[in-house]
């Protein structure tokens, strides 16, 4: 089974910051990767796939970069709503795996 | 509007059985592959069981092969996600999502509101 390892657990940050998470893969996934954002007794919502590939409608501050083993999610300038719970999936073979997740936190 | 509605959530006690069904609307639905994701109070993801268009297909989480059983009705809309031998362990908010794309499983989009599960005497 491919191990997703997400860095750090949780992070404190104010309006306007840059945000960076980390996801680490157990084996090389090539770009077979997507990242989720959560809120508090929400599902989940699809932000980026492919590592790179914004979803439609999710706002261009988010960006994804990495392929083969390490990724990263980036928020160029955090926003109210953007804090949240984030968690990375690789989509390279079954069984599907998710990080442990990265709470972003209002500082 | 595309949605998925999940509903079969119950308290039910250990070694019994649950089944859990998901309604979608708003796109061709047996054009796209379906899975079932959960995750237990305060913890992360976990995939649990994904089929394929034409229910040709079925792939499991090792933590639930041989227990639980996913199938489709492409003429009702549905998926469904039997459960039997029910542990403690599955207790969570069980998920239903579409795969993001037509034929794909690898991403989910969009997700189910959800609903619990819960395992316990």
């Amino acid at each position: 089974d491919i191990q997703m390892t997400q860095s750090p657990s949780s992070v404190s940050a104010s309006v306007g910051d840059r945000v960076t998470i980390t996801c680490r893969a157990s084996q090389g996934i090539d770009t077979w990767l997507a990242w989720y954002q959560q809120k508090p007794g929400k599902a989940p919502k699809f932000l980026i796939y492919g590592a790179s590939s914004l979803q439609s409608g999710v706002p261009s501050r988010f960006s994804g970069s990495g392929s083969g083993t390490d990724f990263t999610l980036t928020i160029s300038s955090l926003q109210p709503e953007d804090f949240a719970t984030y968690y990375c999936q690789q989509g390279k073979s079954f069984p599907l795996t998710f990080g442990g997740g990265t709470k972003v936190e209002i500082k | 509007e595309v949605q998925l509605v999940e509903s079969g959530g119950d308290l039910v006690k250990p070694g019994g059985s649950l089944r859990l069904s998901c309604a979608a609307f708003g796109f061709t639905f047996s054009s796209y592959a379906l899975s079932w994701v959960r995750q237990a109070p305060g913890r992360g993801l976990e995939w649990v069981a994904s089929i394929s268009t034409s229910s040709s297909s079925f792939y499991y989480a090792d933590s639930v092969r041989g227990r639980f059983t996913i199938s489709r009705d492409n003429a009702k809309n549905s998926v469904y996600l039997q459960m039997n031998s029910l542990r403690a362990e599955d207790t969570a908010v069980y998920y239903c999502a579409r795969g993001a794309s037509s034929g794909n499983y690898y991403w989910f989009d969009p997700w189910g509101q959800g609903t619990l599960v819960t395992v316990s005497s």
